[in-house]
This record gives structure tokens, C-alpha cells and sequence, in this order.
């Protein structure tokens, strides 16, 4: 079985850009959920998405967007990049219900 | 809202014994898990625990009690490739979905 896959593992931006990051979980797996990893935050909750449906969502600024499709394959978008947006970001995704989360090897986005 | 603290290093020696602790507060405990992540790659899965209790799973051991608000890792006759950081993770009961609330993470470095 495949695991959770993020597409692209590197990008690097500029300030002002936009950025679209794409994760597919693994087959059967209707949530989807998003984070960044800082060195100085550790692991911060993005949103999660359920059956397309933005079920959580954490604190971040109206920057940060994502969607769900019906296969389940979710994006993230970030618009108006700033350089502390740089960070790695990780999806995960699961079945549902009190199970634990399966991680992708994550994007690393680098805002110059 | 929700706060986890865990220690931000530790260093054991090849084949000892290392605690990583874990305090929590929350306001609708639903489930701690703990991850453990190498550098650069994605967080793996160890142990999940929603009721009071020690669950073993060969060298790695995973505690919990909810009335404290603490759990810990123990990692038994600790290898190389131990070295990694391990994240400590709690699920609030009144959050929707499968929201998770990341500790800051522990460092462990093995040494010889």
C-alpha cells in the first residue's frame, strides 16, 4: 500500500508569491490533515479535511487555504508569502476515528 | 485550549534506558499518541494511549495517567537509531475531527 505523498518535497518562493502544495493520502483515507514544523514552533495544526469538508481548522491567517477533492487528494495554498512562512509542511492522513495519523515526507518551502 | 511540555533534549548511551516525559492540560482529553521523527523525514507512529496504563510494544513503552495530565516514553536498550526526536501528541474531545496538539518535541542523541 502507498504511503502519504507530498508533491513537490523542495520549493523555494519569493516574498509576494503564491504557493500551491499537494498531498495524496493513503488509499481509503478520507482525512487529510495539514502542518507546518518550525525549528522554533515545533508542529503547528493547519486544517483538516474530511469527505471535502474543512472539519478543523487551526490559527493561522486567512493566507493559509486548502481544499479537498473527491478523491480524497487535498492542496494547500499560502498567497502573499513571507519570509516566516519557510518552514517544512507535513500532511498526514487517516481513516477516521481515534486512529493514528500516517505522515508524508512533507514539502519544504523556503520564502526568500 | 490546550499546552504540552516535554523536555527539549535528552542524551542516553547505547543501550540504557531514556524516560521522555510528557504534561499536558486540555479541556476534553481524547487520546495521546507519540511519534518519532528522524531528522529530515517524516514522523512515524509508536504508541497510542486514551486509558490510564503502561502499553508496551517491544523496547518502547508508552505510559499514561489522565488525572495527572502526564505520559511518558520509555525507550529500552536504546540503539543508534534511536537518535531522533520524539514528539509527543494529545487529541481534544471537543475539537471536531482528529485535530492533534504537538508537544515541541525531544531531542535524543545516543552515544556510543
Amino acid at each position: 500500500k502507498a504511503g502519504v505523498t507530498q508533491t513537490p518535497r523542495y520549493l523555494i518562493k519569493t516574498r509576494g508569491q503564491q504557493v500551491t502544495l499537494s498531498c495524496s493520502p493513503i488509499s481509503g483515507h478520507r482525512s487529510v490533515s495539514w502542518y507546518q514544523q518550525t525549528p522554533g514552533q515545533g508542529l503547528q495544526f493547519l486544517f483538516e479535511y474530511f469527505s471535502e469538508t474543512q472539519r478543523n481548522k487551526g490559527n493561522f491567517p486567512g493566507r493559509f487555504s486548502g481544499r479537498q477533492f473527491s478523491n480524497s487528494r487535498s492542496e494547500m495554498n499560502v498567497s502573499t508569502l513571507e519570509l516566516g512562512d519557510s518552514a517544512l509542511y507535513l500532511c498526514a492522513s487517516r481513516p477516521d476515528g481515534n486512529t493514528e495519523a500516517f505522515f508524508g515526507q512533507g514539502t519544504r518551502l523556503t520564502v526568500v | 485550549g490546550q499546552n504540552i511540555d516535554q523536555p527539549t533534549e535528552m542524551t542516553a548511551t547505547e543501550g540504557a534506558i531514556v524516560q521522555i516525559n510528557c504534561t499536558y492540560q486540555t479541556s476534553g482529553f481524547n487520546g495521546l499518541f507519540w511519534y518519532q521523527q528522524h531528522a529530515g523525514e517524516a514522523p512515524t507512529f509508536l504508541s497510542y494511549n486514551v486509558l490510564d496504563g503502561l502499553e508496551e510494544k517491544g523496547r518502547f513503552s508508552s505510559f499514561l495517567s489522565r488525572s495527572k495530565g502526564y505520559s511518558y516514553l520509555l525507550l529500552k536498550e536504546l540503539q543508534m537509531k534511536d537518535s531522533a526526536s520524539y514528539l509527543c501528541a494529545v487529541r481534544d474531545l471537543k475539537a471536531a475531527g482528529n485535530k492533534l496538539t504537538f508537544g515541541g518535541g525531544t531531542r535524543v542523541l545516543v552515544k556510543p
